[in-house]
Order: structure tokens, then C-alpha cells, then sequence
């Protein structure tokens, strides 16, 4: 049982430079997340989707972009990366609503030079 | 709007001593609040979870917490602690009717021999 697989683990990107980060979940979940995790700031909400086709902003969601095309899937693009988004990204997922248990995944680290 | 404290970045015990961990909420309706842990290099596992149903709940290895409506506090406390407890402890708050799940900036955990 995988439960929410993150991919790429680790990236280093020149700024000006795009990505996409992948998190898949194999617990049939409704909603997932995106989130980054800064040292003394905790994690910040950059999108959200609450279903299949939708997608919303979070706290922190310029110079991000999310697509949820299929259940399973919520992907996270970076068009024109720059040095402020050196980060730890993880992703999580939950069956209905945040006041369920999230699952994360282990996270991808991303460095932006 | 939904916000967390956590006093204090960093906190240390001894190992056998109790763990108090402070975090107090802000929040418009009842709150549904968590304590998430993460071991380093990896996503974040719920520790426990308040959804109304009981003032103190019990959580996973030995933590609980208690939810004080006066105080908007939901402080973390252990007996005593053991080394496999160091580890960064989020605090988060999710409104009831509300679909994101706010963090606060994390407490880290440190155990001495």
C-alpha cells in the first residue's frame, strides 16, 4: 500500500526554469493538497482541490500552477522558477474534508539557484 | 480566519520527563484542531485529533491533548519522554464546515539523555 507517492524526491533548477512535481494517491481520496515548508514557517496551503476537475488557491499560490485531471493525480508546476521558491514541498491527501486524517507524502526538495 | 500559535521553536526534556508543547487557535466557529509529528526526511503522521466528541483526546505514543474553549488552547503533553519522541510537532486548525487545514510554524522537539 503506497499511500501518497511524491516524484521527483529531490530537484535543483536554474531560475527561469520550470517543473512539475507529481503526487499520486491509491486511497481513492477526494481531496489533496499541496503545501511548502519553510524553516520557522510552519506549512503554507499553496492549492487545494476538492474533487476530480477542480482546483483552488491556497495561502501562498503565485508563481504556482495545479491541474487535477484525473482522481488520483494533483500536479504542481512551477512555469518560471525563482530563488524564493527553494522549498520542501509536500503534498497529502485526505477522503473528505480536513477533518479527516491527512496522508503525506515524504516530500520533494527543491532547490532554485 | 483560522490561525494557530505554537510558543516556543524549540523545546528540551530530559528524557523521563513530561512534554508540554503550547499552541493556542484562532478561529470564527468550533474548531477541529490536530497535532501532526515529523520525523526528519519525512511527511508529517497525525498525532491526534479534536473534533468536539471529547475535551482530552489520546493520541498514538503515549501523547494526549487537552481542548480548553477558554484559553483557545490546545496544548500537547506527554508523561515522559524517550528519545524516539524528538521530532518537530505541528499544531493545526481546520473550521468545521471548512475544507483547508491550517498549520502553525512547528515546535522541535529535542530529548537529552
Amino acid at each position: 500500500n503506497a499511500g501518497v507517492t511524491q516524484t521527483p524526491k529531490f530537484r535543483v533548477l536554474k531560475t527561469g526554469q520550470s517543473m512539475t512535481l507529481l503526487c499520486a494517491q491509491d486511497m481513492n481520496h477526494e481531496y489533496m493538497y499541496w503545501y511548502r515548508q519553510d524553516p520557522g514557517m510552519g506549512l503554507r496551503l499553496i492549492h487545494y482541490s476538492v474533487g476530480e476537475g477542480t482546483t483552488a488557491k491556497g495561502e501562498v499560490p503565485d508563481g504556482y500552477n495545479v491541474s487535477r485531471l484525473k482522481k488520483q493525480n494533483f500536479l504542481l508546476g512551477l512555469e518560471s522558477a525563482a530563488p524564493s521558491q527553494t522549498s520542501v514541498y509536500f503534498c497529502a491527501s485526505s477522503g473528505q474534508t480536513t477533518n479527516e486524517k491527512l496522508f503525506f507524502g515524504s516530500g520533494t526538495q527543491l532547490s532554485v539557484l | 480566519a483560522q490561525s494557530v500559535t505554537q510558543l516556543g521553536s524549540h523545546v528540551s526534556v530530559s528524557e523521563g520527563a513530561l512534554v508540554l508543547l503550547r499552541c493556542n487557535y484562532s478561529s470564527s466557529v468550533p474548531p477541529y484542531l490536530f497535532w501532526y509529528v515529523q520525523y526528519p526526511n519525512q511527511g508529517l503522521q497525525l498525532l491526534l485529533k479534536y473534533t468536539s466528541a471529547a475535551t482530552l483526546v489520546k493520541g498514538i505514543n503515549g501523547f494526549e491533548a487537552e481542548f480548553k474553549k477558554s484559553e483557545t488552547s490546545f496544548h500537547l503533553t506527554k508523561p515522559s519522554a524517550h528519545m524516539s519522541d524528538a521530532a518537530e510537532y505541528f499544531c493545526a486548525v481546520s473550521e468545521s464546515s471548512g475544507d483547508k487545514l491550517t498549520f502553525g510554524t512547528g515546535t522541535r522537539l529535542a530529548v537529552r539523555p
